[in-house]
């Protein structure tokens, strides 16, 4: 168990519709981030929070957004929903941000939520 | 952007026999890490390393940073049935300063092991 939670563990939806997938991170991590692990795609970095603060972007549709709570945990919105946009989304979170050692700011991952989009 | 290769794809291999993926890279990274992926479960970080040339073992896993610090392969020796997984490569690349970038993984080699 890596101490990193993600709900739900399933999601099945229908095109054009909007949801959200929740992660709680590690005690005392700061910072979450989003993965996106398709079968052709591997695992995508979308985004990270730092604190509550937006700090770094990947390849994030415009469709979609997040947002981390006083409490660290964070949402990630996914709206519009299309086909292609079934996948399995992970979320991760390390002690700190990007300006730590790595060797000091390992990413644990959560087990992710397998969205099906019909 | 930075792309990573990993290979091979996926592997077929009977328990203990010893097995080798490696990953390039099109740009130098000075940070590899390898996961593991069991079904149904998020990457588990199994060995982490930060100096070209840098040679790391955890048990039946070796894994080394290369010298052009644009590949790194891992090494499972006399595979076991819980090795089934699928095993990522990743880079990062961290400045002067200490910040990084954030990580770029491979696409993965999915490893089968038969009894």
């Amino acid at each position: 168990d890596s101490g990193v939670t993600q709900t739900p563990k399933h999601l099945i939806t229908a095109t054009g519709q909007r949801v959200t997938l929740r992660c709680s991170p590690r005690s005392g991590d700061l910072s979450v981030y989003w993965y996106q692990q398709s079968l052709d795609q591997g695992l995508q970095f979308l985004i990270q929070y730092y604190n509550g603060e937006e700090r770094a972007k990947g390849n994030i549709l415009e469709r979609f957004s997040a947002q981390q709570f006083p409490d660290l945990h964070s949402e990630l919105n996914l709206s519009s929903l299309e086909l292609g946009d079934s996948a399995l989304y992970f979320c991760a979170s390390s002690p700190s941000d990007n300006r730590l050692p790595t060797r000091l700011n390992i990413q644990y991952f959560g087990a992710g939520t397998r969205l099906s989009v019909l | 952007g930075q792309q990573l290769n990993q290979s091979p794809q996926s592997m077929f291999i009977q328990e203990g026999e010893d097995v080798s993926m490696n990953c390039t890279s099109s740009s130098i990274f000075n940070t590899w890490l390898w996961y593991k992926q069991d079904p149904g479960e998020g990457p588990v970080l199994l060995i982490a390393l930060y100096k070209a040339g840098e040679l790391t073992s955890n048990g039946r896993l070796t894994a080394q940073f290369g010298i052009t610090r644009k590949d790194s392969f891992l090494n499972i020796s006399a595979s076991i049935p819980s090795d089934v997984g699928i095993y990522f490569c990743a880079g990062q690349l961290v400045f002067s300063s200490g910040s990084a970038r954030q990580l770029t993984f491979g696409s993965g080699t999915q490893l089968t092991v038969l009894p």
